[in-house]
């Protein structure tokens, strides 16, 4: 099961790009990369997925670089309402011996 | 709409009296996991569900059981409850066991 390490806090401001990365040295070749955002007292919602390269939607973009050892979420533009906890998973298919794992994550802090 | 529905979002009840909270999936999913999140704990696994009467214990399954006798629904069910079970709980469910979708959370208060 691969660990993911975080930056455990970031602030920015309204308007920026942001960059969280996320590292995972021990990524099994069948692991995929998996970002939630979470307000308070809410049930974390997924963002992105990928398995290698970069994936856009239309919310985020997701940056893998070949080794796969990290990734980073990239929110362009943020706002206020982007003020929230990001976490970072790594894994594949839910099972006995792949436990889908959420960790601290990061809080992010949007100033105006 | 898409979603994974919890009853009910809230409930104070006392040590000892059996509970049950009820998760829901209009997705079709096979995949299905209940969470609690503790302040300072994050998120951590209670059970998970591959598939119609397939589950298994995840990190903190103690005090808790599920069944999955149908694919849309998973409930939890605490059989005596006890103050340390109080916390934020969250029902999961996914296609492909990758991505999750989330319920709103169940906030068990038990005194």
């Amino acid at each position: 099961l691969a660990k993911t390490t975080q930056p455990i806090s970031m602030d920015s401001y309204e308007g920026q790009e942001v960059n969280i990365t996320c590292s995972h040295n021990n990524i099994a070749t069948n692991d995929y990369i998996t970002w939630y955002q979470q307000f308070p007292s809410q049930g974390p919602r997924f963002i992105i997925q990928g398995y290698k390269t970069k994936v856009t939607n239309e919310v985020a973009s997701l940056f893998i670089p070949a080794d796969r050892k990290s990734s980073t979420l990239s929110l362009p533009r943020v706002s206020l309402s982007d003020t929230a906890v990001y976490y970072c998973l790594v894994g594949d298919k839910q099972n006995r011996d792949d436990k889908i794992i959420f960790g601290k994550g990061t809080r992010l802090h949007i100033l105006p | 709409e898409a979603q994974v529905t919890q009853n009910p979002r809230y409930l104070i009840t006392v040590t000892g009296k059996k509970l049950t909270v009820t998760c829901s999936q209009n997705m079709n999913h096979e995949y299905m996991s209940w969470y609690r999140q503790d302040p300072g704990l994050g998120l951590r696994q209670i059970y998970y569900s591959m598939n119609v009467e397939v589950t298994d214990k995840g990190d903190v399954p103690e005090g808790y059981k599920v069944s999955r006798k149908e694919k849309r629904n998973f409930p939890l069910i605490l059989e005596s409850p006890s103050p340390n079970q109080t916390s934020l709980y969250f029902c999961a469910s996914s296609r492909t066991g990758r991505g999750y979708t989330f319920g709103s959370g169940t906030r068990l208060t038990v005194v």
